[in-house]
C-alpha cells in the first residue's frame, strides 16, 4: 500500500522555539494532506487540511498564525509549530489522501520543554 | 457537520471472548465508514473501510463491521478475541462528498489472558 513518512519521528525543543514537521507520501502525489494532533489517550483532532498550491483550511478552534502550514509541493506538507510552548506537546499525525483512499503516517512526537 | 460517537470508552474481555464496539455517525448524506486500531505505542493502522455494497466488511486480522444505514451504526466485531488485540480502536467518518476524515473518541480495549 502507499506510505506516508514523518520527520521526525519526535522532537524535543525549548519553549518558544519554533519547530517544523514533514509529512512526504512516498509513493504517490497527494493534492489534500491533513494535520491531526492526538493528546494522550485521547482521539484524533483534525487541525487543519492542507492543498497543494493554496492556502489550508483551518478547524475552528486551530489558530493558524500558530500551526503554520506549507502544502509546497504534491508530496510535501509542512506544518511548523511557532514559538511552541508546553500545551503544544502532542503527538501530530499527518495523513495524505490518494482518492478514495487516505493513508496517515507514523506521526511525530513533540515535546515542548 | 459530522460528527462520530463511541460509547464505550474501556472494554475489558477475556481471551476468546466475542467483542463488540459501537460506532454511531450524525451525518443525513452518503458516508464513509472506517475502522482504525491504534496498538501501544505504535501508529494507526486500517482494521477495515466501508464506502459502498455490501453493508457487511471484513477487515484485517479476523474484525468485521456492519454497516446498517438505517441506525447510523457501523459496529466492530470479532467472534473471538485474543490478547495480543489490546489496543485503542477508532471509529472514522467521512462524508463522500469531501474530504477529511472525523474521528471519534475512541475505545480502548483490555484483553485479560
Amino acid at each position: 500500500g502507499a506510505v506516508v513518512s514523518q520527520h521526525p519521528s519526535w522532537v524535543i525543543c525549548k519553549s518558544g522555539t519554533s519547530v517544523k514537521i514533514e509529512c512526504r507520501s512516498l509513493d504517490f502525489q497527494a493534492t489534500t494532506m491533513f494535520w491531526y494532533r492526538q493528546f494522550p489517550k485521547q482521539s484524533l483532532m483534525l487541525m487543519a487540511t492542507s492543498n497543494e498550491g493554496s492556502k489550508a483550511t483551518y478547524e475552528q478552534g486551530v489558530e493558524k498564525d500558530k500551526f503554520l502550514i506549507n502544502h509546497a509541493s504534491l508530496t510535501l506538507s509542512t506544518l511548523t509549530v511557532t514559538s511552541a510552548h508546553p500545551e503544544d506537546s502532542s503527538f501530530y499525525i499527518c495523513s495524505a489522501r490518494d482518492p478514495p483512499e487516505q493513508y496517515f503516517g507514523p506521526g511525530t512526537r513533540l515535546t515542548v520543554t | 457537520a459530522q460528527s462520530v460517537s463511541q460509547h464505550n470508552h474501556h472494554v475489558i474481555l477475556s481471551e476468546a471472548a466475542s467483542l463488540e464496539l459501537g460506532c454511531n455517525y450524525s451525518y443525513g448524506g452518503t458516508v464513509n465508514l472506517f475502522w482504525y486500531v491504534q496498538y501501544p505505542g505504535q501508529h494507526l493502522q486500517l482494521l477495515l473501510k466501508y464506502f459502498s455494497g455490501d453493508p457487511l466488511v471484513k477487515g484485517i486480522k479476523g474484525f468485521e463491521a456492519e454497516f446498517i444505514k438505517s441506525k447510523f451504526s457501523f459496529n466492530l466485531r470479532k467472534p473471538s478475541v485474543q490478547w495480543s488485540d489490546t489496543a485503542e480502536y477508532f471509529c472514522a467518518v467521512r462524508d463522500s462528498s469531501a474530504s477529511k476524515i472525523i474521528f471519534g473518541s475512541g475505545t480502548r480495549l483490555s484483553i485479560r489472558p
